[in-house]
């Protein structure tokens, strides 16, 4: 069966460090990867997406993330986080089918 | 820009009462979904629709039910609201092998 998994529930992170959120799935082909952000009370926005190709994808808001096959991973990179990126995260697969699973979440909080 | 409105973004209603949650898309999607949303358990598929009339059980879709009558419009029904499913409920729609757009979500409290 298909799953997500996102290790670390909170992260927490200084403005202007790095920052890497990990995703991890079990599915038994390649799949869609999606990462969305939740900010507080509203629906999720897609931050970037995998479907084929190039492993390496940019995204929205200076957002990479890097499609891992051996590592059955889609880790969420940000060189520099601003105050703003201080949210919620969610990694999602999806099938052929265009179902979708999300994993948890990872809330990530920003110090001044 | 494209759109998924949730009609309430807060409703309170009382155990036993049916409860309505719509949800309209503007982007002439043919699929679309809803879901609920729960601290610590992510987002669960509770209903997916692939077009017009046709409906999909999710995950957790005991309690629920929901209604397609046009493409642009997905209904979920709680037909007689428990305390236990006072929570976030997110609606979303997608066009066939892309993502999904969100709406603003709709939080239930059941008293």
């Amino acid at each position: 069966a298909q799953s997500v998994t996102q290790p670390d529930i909170h992260i927490t992170v200084s403005e202007g460090a790095s920052l890497e959120l990990r995703c991890n799935y079990s599915y038994g082909a390649t799949p869609y990867l999606f990462w969305y952000v939740q900010s507080p009370g509203q629906g999720l926005q897609l931050l970037l997406k995998y479907f084929s190709g190039d492993t390496l994808v940019q995204g929205i808001k200076g957002f990479e993330a890097e499609f891992k096959r051996s590592q059955s991973s889609f880790n969420l990179r940000k060189p520099s986080v601003h105050w703003s990126d201080a949210a919620e995260y969610f990694c999602a697969v999806a099938d052929r089918t265009y179902k979708y699973i999300f994993g948890t979440g990872t809330r990530l909080k920003v110090l001044a | 820009d494209v759109k998924v409105t949730q009609s309430s973004r807060y409703l309170v209603k009382r155990t036993g009462e049916k409860v309505f949650l719509e949800c309209v898309q503007d982007m002439d999607h043919e699929n679309m979904f809803w879901y609920r949303q729960d601290p610590g358990l992510g987002l669960r598929l509770i209903y997916f629709s692939y077009d017009v009339k046709m409906k999909e059980k999710g995950d957790i879709p005991e309690g629920y039910s929901v209604s397609r009558e046009k493409k642009e419009r997905f209904s979920l029904i709680l037909e007689s609201a428990s305390t236990n499913q006072t929570s976030m409920y997110l609606c979303a729609s997608s066009s066939r092998g892309m993502e999904l757009f969100f709406g603003e979500g709709s939080r239930l409290t059941v008293l």
